[in-house]
């Protein structure tokens, strides 16, 4: 299983463009990729997911290089609402014998 | 409204007296799974379920059973507590076992064991 290393935190400001980038060096063909926001004392929650090159919702950007080695997420112009943990997380569970490991998340905080 | 349940949000319980934290989700999803978070450790699974009558163990199952008689429900059972079970515990489900499948969160369940 792919394991994920992600820098533990981060300073912005509010209206700043916030870039996170993952690491996973080890990710397998059919891994994909999906960044997860946690607040305090709340469940974990979906932002985005993608396989190769870019994708964009209405929350953030994904871009992902050729290698699919590594992963940005990109919160464009974020608020203070944004300050939260942010999880990275690569692998399939098609297999019975593949656990789904979260790392420890980059801590982001964003000042007014 | 689409969601994974929890309960209790909050227990304090003391070593050694079993325990059943319940999940429930309204999703029909085919995968669940329970994990702890502890300060500097970020979520570690504990065990997870593919379907009815499937688990398999995760990171950290040692001190920890599950069962998933039906498809909505995933209890986390503690048969004898330890304080080293004091986290925050989460349950996720999922549509499918495969990897495009977003996992949703409950609002998680703090134990304290004494």
């Amino acid at each position: 299983l792919a394991k994920t290393t992600q820098p533990i935190s981060m300073d912005s400001y509010e209206g700043q463009e916030v870039n996170i980038t993952c690491s996973h060096n080890n990710i397998a063909t059919n891994d994909y990729i999906t960044w997860y926001q946690q607040f305090p004392s709340q469940g974990p929650r979906f932002i985005i997911q993608g396989y190769k090159t870019k994708v964009t919702n209405e929350v953030a950007s994904l871009f992902i290089p050729a290698d699919r080695k590594s992963s940005t997420l990109s919160l464009p112009r974020v608020s203070l609402s944004d300050t939260a943990v942010y999880y990275c997380l690569v692998g399939p569970r098609n297999s019975g014998n593949t656990p789904l490991v979260f790392g420890k998340g980059t801590r982001l905080s964003v000042i007014a | 409204e689409a969601q994974v349940t929890q309960n209790p949000r909050y227990l304090i319980t003391v070593t050694g007296k079993k325990l059943t934290v319940t999940c429930s989700q309204n999703m029909n999803h085919e995968y669940m799974s329970w994990y702890r978070q502890d300060p500097g450790l970020g979520l570690r699974q504990i065990y997870y379920s593919m379907n009815v009558e499937v688990t398999d163990k995760g990171d950290v199952p040692e001190g920890y059973k599950v069962s998933r008689k039906e498809k909505r429900n995933f209890p986390l059972i503690l048969e004898s507590p330890s304080p080293n079970q004091t986290s925050l515990y989460f349950c996720a489900s999922s549509p499918t076992i495969n990897s495009n499948s977003p996992l949703h969160f409950g609002n998680g369940t703090r134990l304290t064991v004494t």
